[in-house]
């Protein structure tokens, strides 16, 4: 089967750095995503690690361990508008098929 | 605008009806994946079309079906309605069978009444 776990809530202030943290188990491996959603609207695409290490993208990085199962989604300089769903994202196939599988996704909540 | 194109944005229907959502990937696009988010639950996989084949299927119902034209367009039928069929339904895009990122179109939010 499929398990993707990741924190239902968590709250942080603005200008302050948080961490997302997802665990996964799943038939097999061929990376890992982390999308944006904001209440109703379309999950937008924030990074993606398929080798072990951390991916940089000016606020947003994302750290991978696949000896672990384990990534974490670091938002820095918090600011209102990352108040949102972070999804965490697996793609298992690595043969012909791009699907993902999602956790239940993170709601944060940034207070100023 | 993320060039994929859902309708309709809104639908209310009755128990017992069918309904059709459709979707138009982005320009080039090949690969077409359907998802449903629930208020309670994640999104889930449906099913995938790549260049009009089924490549992928997930937790679809009997009753839900889908297709893929020969322009890319896709279409997911869902019939004999319930309650519980009530949620955001995404479609999503990628440029290839393997392609990296999926990009979703703004959804269909089905009401069933």
């Amino acid at each position: 089967g499929q398990n993707i776990d990741q924190p239902t809530e968590m709250t942080a202030t603005e200008g302050a750095i948080v961490q997302i943290n997802c665990t996964y188990q799943t038939s097999g491996f061929n990376g890992l995503f982390w999308y944006q959603q904001h209440a109703g609207e379309a999950p937008t695409f924030l990074s993606y690690n398929v080798l072990d290490g951390l991916e940089e993208k000016g606020r947003f990085s994302s750290f991978l361990s696949r000896s672990k199962g384990y990534s974490y989604l670091l938002l820095k300089e918090l600011q209102m508008k990352d108040s949102a769903s972070y999804l965490c994202a697996v793609r298992p196939d690595s043969s012909n098929t791009g699907k993902l599988i999602f956790g239940q996704g993170t709601t944060l909540q940034v207070k100023p | 605008d993320s060039g994929v194109t859902q309708t309709p944005k809104h639908l209310i229907t009755a128990t017992g009806q069918r309904v059709t959502l459709r979707c138009s990937p982005r320009s080039g696009d090949l690969s077409v994946y359907w998802y449903q988010q629930s208020l309670d639950q994640g999104l889930q996989f449906l099913i995938q079309y790549y260049n009009g084949e089924e490549r992928a299927k997930g937790n679809i119902l009997e009753r839900f079906s889908a297709q893929q034209f020969p322009d890319l367009h896709s279409e997911l039928n869902l019939s004999s309605l319930e309650l519980g069929d009530s949620a955001l339904y995404f479609c999503a895009s990628s440029g290839g069978i393997g392609a990296n990122v999926l990009t979703f179109g703004a959804g269909s939010r089905l009401t069933v009444l």
